[in-house]
Order: structure tokens, then C-alpha cells, then sequence
């Protein structure tokens, strides 16, 4: 089955600096990604996601990249604010009858002023 | 427009009980499936549902159920529970079985097994 590898664990930076995540997937069949961002107390809720016919995606401050061949995905968040703090997670996914999200292990992002 | 709704958010139980977790889905949404997240971890697929069928299913134990109503509201039944079972149970929606769409999260119900 799939396998998400996720990192780092923890990241903190000064509001207004760039945050990266990065992930890896192990079944190259996968073909949607999507970052889910949870808050303390909440469910998670997606910000951003690609599909594998798409090197790139970019929302306002937020960006993924998607590399197919190295099986590798990142999460770009720019111009970084305190409502950014949280635990990020990213996920894979192959598309079909019974499609499950497989999660990474999350990676707790601290905006400090 | 109704986001996901589960009940209850709290709740505690002892070894060896049987519970049972309540996820009405969003409106519009057919396909419902549950993950289970212990603390500091992603969350884990359980199984998913799809027009009242389980069309999928995660690495749980068959102590692991669930039903999907005529509604879409779906419910999870743990039996025999295990301290292990501690953790925030997610329900999820979307619309279609099998096609990639956005997944919309409840905000979980948290179980402690004593």
C-alpha cells in the first residue's frame, strides 16, 4: 500500500517568512494530493491539493509542487502570518472505487511575531 | 450549506465496552468514511461507505463497524475496546464513490478507553 513520509516534524519561523514542507509517496500510481491543515480542537480542512497532470499549483500565499519521477511533493507557504499556525499534513491518494487518503505524520508549523 | 456534524465530541469508556460514534455528512454528500487519529499522528482510513455499501476499508479489525443510512448519515461501532482505541475519530464526506473530491472533515469525536 501507499506510504507517506512527511517532513519535518516541527517548523518554526518569524511572521513573514517562508515555510516549506516536504513529502514523499511510495505508490507511483497516486495522482491527487491534497494538504490538509488542522487546528487544536478541529478536524482537518484542506488548503491547497495537485493532481499528477500538474507540476504546480498556487493559491494566493500558499504553492505545491509535485515532482512525478521523484515521487516527492512540497508545500510553500509565503509571506508567513500567526493564523498559519498549526499541524500540516499531507496526504496521497490513487482515485477510484474505494480511494482512501493516506496522511503523512503531520508537521506542527509555528508563526512567531 | 451544513458542514459534517459528529456526535459526541467527548467521551470516555472503559475496556471491554462497545461504543458507538454519529456522523451526519454534508448536504449533498453520498460517500462517507471515517479515519481514526491518535495523538500526534495523521489520521488513519477505517473504512468508507457509499450509498449505504462499504466499498473500502483500512487495516481495522472486523470489531471495527459501520452502517450508512438512507440519509448519508453514517455511524462507527467499536466493540471490545482496547485502550489502543484511544484517539479523535474523523468523519469525512464528499460527493461520488470513486471519484477524487474534496474531502470535507467533521471536527472528530474523542475517545478515551480507561
Amino acid at each position: 500500500g501507499e506510504n507517506v513520509e512527511q517532513h519535518p516534524s516541527t517548523l518554526s519561523v518569524q511572521e513573514g517568512d517562508s515555510a516549506v514542507i516536504k513529502c514523499t509517496y511510495s505508490d507511483s500510481a497516486s495522482n491527487y494530493f491534497p494538504w490538509y491543515k488542522q487546528e487544536l480542537g478541529k478536524g482537518p480542512q484542506l488548503i491547497i491539493d495537485i493532481r499528477s497532470n500538474v507540476g504546480e499549483k498556487k493559491d494566493q500565499r500558499i504553492a505545491v509542487t509535485l515532482n512525478k519521477t521523484a515521487k516527492h511533493f512540497s508545500l510553500h507557504i509565503t509571506e508567513t502570518q500567526p493564523e498559519d499556525s498549526a499541524v500540516h499534513f499531507c496526504a496521497a491518494i490513487l482515485t477510484g472505487t474505494a480511494s482512501k487518503l493516506t496522511f503523512g505524520t503531520g508537521t506542527r508549523l509555528q508563526v512567531t511575531l | 450549506e451544513t458542514g459534517v456534524t459528529q456526535s459526541p465530541t467527548h467521551l470516555i469508556k472503559t475496556r471491554g465496552q462497545q461504543v458507538t460514534l454519529r456522523c451526519s455528512s454534508q448536504s449533498g454528500h453520498n460517500t462517507v468514511s471515517w479515519y481514526q487519529q491518535a495523538l500526534g499522528q495523521g489520521p488513519q482510513f477505517i473504512f468508507q461507505y457509499y450509498r449505504e455499501e462499504e466499498n473500502g476499508r483500512g487495516n481495522f479489525p472486523p470489531r471495527f463497524s459501520g452502517l450508512q443510512f438512507p440519509n448519508y448519515s453514517s455511524e462507527l461501532n467499536v466493540n471490545a475496546l482496547e485502550l489502543d482505541d484511544s484517539a479523535l475519530y474523523l468523519c469525512a464526506s464528499r460527493q461520488g464513490g470513486g471519484h477524487t473530491g474534496e474531502l470535507f472533515f467533521g471536527e472528530g469525536s474523542r475517545l478515551t478507553v480507561l
